[in-house]
C-alpha cells in the first residue's frame, strides 16, 4: 500500500459527461501528479500541483482540468468525455517540488466511456 | 520533446534466470531514470532509478546501467523469481517524466 488514495476505482460514463476523480496524497506529501495510462497511448503525464500551485504541465487536453485543495487532496476533471478518455488515471505524490523525488502512485481509477 | 523507447514488449524467462529490458532516449538533457513495477491491478512502483553522474546502481538483485553517449538504460532482474512477474516501465526526465511502453516480464517457475 503506497499511502495513496484513490477514488472511485472504476467509473463508467458516456460520452459528453462530466467525471470528478480524487486523490489524497501520501501524509506529509506536498506535490500530487496525475497520469493516464490507456493501451495505445502508455502511461502519460498530465500535470502537477505543489502545495496549491500548479508546478507542471504535460500532455493534458484542454477539456482536463485539476486543482489541489488547501488539504492537499485533488481532484481531476474531465469533461465532455469522448470514447478515447477511457483509461486508467493514476495519481501519484511526492514529498517536494522536484518531480525527482520517489513518486508514490495511488491505485488508480479506471475510466469507461461508453 | 523527450521520445523513451523499450524493448522487448514481452520477456519470458525461467526461474532463476537473469532478465534484462533496454530503453533509449531521445533528449540529451534527461538527467533521470527512474524504473517501475506494475502489479496487476495496481499503480506502478518505483524500483530502482539512477542520475545521469552515475553508471551503474544496483541493489539486491535489480541492478541499472546508464549509458549517456548513447543515451540508452537498461535494468538487469538476476536470480529472476515468479514474484518478480510483471510490467516494468522505464522513464527518462527532463522538464516531465516520459514513460516507455512497458516490458511485460513473466518468470516460470
Amino acid at each position: 500500500d503506497s499511502g495513496v488514495t484513490q477514488t472511485p476505482k472504476h467509473l463508467i460514463t458516456a460520452t459528453g459527461q462530466r467525471v470528478t476523480l480524487r486523490c489524497s496524497p501520501r501524509s506529509g506529501d506536498l506535490s500530487v501528479y496525475w497520469y493516464q495510462q490507456s493501451l495505445d497511448q502508455g502511461l502519460q503525464f498530465l500535470i502537477q500541483y505543489y502545495n496549491g500551485e500548479e508546478r507542471a504541465k504535460g500532455n493534458i487536453l484542454e477539456r482536463f482540468s485539476a486543482q489541489q485543495f488547501p488539504d492537499l487532496h485533488s481532484e481531476l476533471n474531465l469533461s465532455s468525455l469522448e470514447l478515447g478518455d477511457s483509461a486508467l488515471y493514476f495519481c501519484a505524490s511526492s514529498v517536494g517540488r522536484s518531480s525527482y523525488n520517489e513518486q508514490f502512485f495511488g491505485p488508480g481509477t479506471r475510466l469507461t466511456v461508453l | 520533446g523527450e521520445n523513451v523507447e523499450q524493448h522487448p514488449s514481452t520477456l519470458s524467462v525461467q526461474e532463476g534466470d537473469s532478465a534484462v529490458i533496454k530503453c533509449t532516449y531521445s533528449d540529451s538533457a534527461s538527467n533521470y531514470f527512474p524504473w517501475y513495477k506494475q502489479e496487476l491491478g495496481k499503480g506502478p512502483q518505483l524500483i530502482i532509478d539512477i542520475r545521469s553522474n552515475v553508471g551503474e546502481k544496483k541493489d539486491q538483485r535489480i541492478a541499472v546501467t546508464l549509458n549517456k553517449t548513447a543515451k540508452h538504460f537498461s535494468l538487469h532482474i538476476t536470480e529472476t523469481q515468479p514474484e518478480d512477474s510483471a510490467v516494468y516501465f522505464c522513464a527518462a526526465h527532463t522538464n516531465d517524466m516520459r514513460f516507455g511502453a512497458g516490458t511485460r516480464l513473466t518468470v516460470k517457475p
